[in-house]
């Protein structure tokens, strides 16, 4: 079955980027229907939607980040990445990757990654 | 502040039932967008517990229920086990700023 694994630097210094990537195995990333998602969770706090793409490119971002938020799909490696820009403390947290399916609206996240701790400290 | 409201904590005796709110607007819940809901266990990535309103992926079991009226939708859970244990969101659509998915702030199921 499809699986989903987070990595990337467990530390970023403030005012710069934060890279991660999903590699996608058990399946193609170029599947229909599909978005390929990312939703963060700081430390004891609640989860939050950081934005999504489509095979195609196409992509959703969560207003409060979109000016800092840019993701990406490599289909020859079958995995995706977001790149975050700027980041603060307050970018400190648990970064998830997840397979959205369904349509427009009704999209839901069926599938997650374990999550990859992202700490923004100098 | 989260988009959707819900009650940061509920709890229950083994075997009873709670319920779990989230309470939206006109631009999500209140719109007709689907609202789906996630079991976290802790130390654990979320898992999607129910789709679509009131649909159950397999292997949830049928002690979980949910509906949605208005700009609210609820969750309950039935015959209530200390593995319910967890924090519970909601999840849906809102059309504003190009619309995005959007979460609620999470409730906490203790048994008690």
């Amino acid at each position: 079955q499809v699986q989903l694994q987070e990595s990337g630097p467990g530390l970023a210094k403030p005012s710069g980027t934060l890279s991660l990537t999903c590699a996608v195995s058990g399946g193609s990333i170029s599947s229909n229907s599909n978005w390929w998602g990312w939703v963060r969770q700081p430390p004891e706090k609640g989860l939050e939607w950081v934005g999504e793409i489509q095979h195609s490119g196409s992509t959703n971002y969560n207003p409060s980040l979109m000016s800092r938020v840019s993701m990406s799909v490599d289909k020859s490696k079958n995995q995706f990445s977001l790149r975050l820009t700027s980041v603060t403390a307050a970018d400190t947290a648990v970064y998830y990757c997840a397979r959205g399916v369904g349509w427009g609206s009704r999209t839901y996240y069926l599938l997650w990654g374990k999550g990859t701790p992202v700490t923004v400290s100098s | 502040q989260s988009v959707l409201t819900q009650p940061p904590s509920v709890s229950g005796a083994p075997g009873q039932r709670v319920t779990i709110s989230c309470t939206g607007s006109s631009f999500n819940i209140g719109a007709d967008y689907d609202v789906h809901w996630y079991q976290q266990l802790p130390g654990a990535a979320p898992r999607i517990l129910i789709y679509g309103n009131n649909n159950r992926p397999s292997g949830v079991p049928d002690r979980f229920s949910a509906s949605k009226s208005g700009t609210s939708a609820s969750l309950a859970i039935t015959g209530l086990q200390a593995g319910d244990e967890a924090e519970y969101y909601c999840q849906s659509y809102d059309s504003r700023l190009s619309g995005s998915r959007v979460f609620g702030g999470g409730t906490k199921v203790t048994v008690l």
